[in-house]
């Protein structure tokens, strides 16, 4: 089946420790994402890639780095830099059409907490 | 900054009554998807709408734009258990991957 793949889905983090949170899709979508949703808030742009080997600081983007080596791929790293990480972390992709917004569709996310 | 408001943030409706849910966009923007996101799930999408069009439906759910006031609703027809959930309403402008998303209604349906 087609979709994207969130691992692990539980993730500790010790004080001073950087992390990485895998993102796979085989959906063949050019454009993949990475939110950070907190309880009683929408979901807030870490990162975004419309094309390999290229990506784009959302609005939160402070403390975290990803990369785009492969289309399938965009893994999400986050550094001892992020002061308050404990989050629900979210993957998403979409078609890029250029023109017309078209849908996202999301991973089932990583529980990201602090030791 | 560009900003969605939802409203409710909570709604309780009885099994087979309708539920409500609205949002607010303040920027320019001509996609409206909505999605459900069950506990421990990743949102999915369950309708969107474009500003072009003023209403879309879907089986029990539709979606309406009134684009002048940048106002759009959710509406679920005969709830039933299985739709409680949280619904999040988002918001995109053309030319952009950005999406403004509201803070999220928790629907609690109750049988």
């Amino acid at each position: 089946d087609g979709g994207i793949t969130q691992s692990p889905k539980y993730l500790f983090r010790k004080e001073g420790q950087n992390v990485t949170l895998s993102c796979e899709q085989n959906l063949n979508h050019d454009a993949m994402y990475w939110y950070r949703q907190d309880p009683g808030q929408g979901l807030r742009l870490i990162y975004y890639s419309q094309i390999v080997n290229d990506f784009q600081k959302g609005d939160i983007a402070e403390g975290y780095s990803v990369s785009r080596e492969k289309k399938e791929s965009f893994p999400l790293t986050v550094t001892s830099a992020q002061k308050n990480p404990t989050a629900f972390y979210l993957c998403a992709s979409s078609i890029q059409t250029g023109h017309h917004n078209q849908p996202q569709h999301f991973g089932d996310g990583t529980r990201l907490s602090i030791l | 900054g560009e900003n969605v408001e939802q409203h409710p943030s909570t709604l309780s409706v009885q099994e087979g009554d309708s539920a409500v849910i609205k949002c607010t966009s303040d920027s320019a923007s001509n996609y409206f998807p909505w999605y459900k996101q069950e506990l421990g799930k990743g949102p999915q999408l369950i309708i969107d709408i474009r500003s072009n069009v003023g209403e879309k439906k879907d089986q029990r759910i539709a979606v309406t734009l009134n684009k002048t006031a940048k106002h759009f609703s959710l509406h679920i027809t005969e709830t039933q258990p299985e739709d409680s959930a949280v619904y999040f309403c988002a918001a995109s402008g053309t030319g952009t991957y950005k999406y403004i998303f509201g803070t999220g209604t928790r629907l609690k349906v109750l049988a």
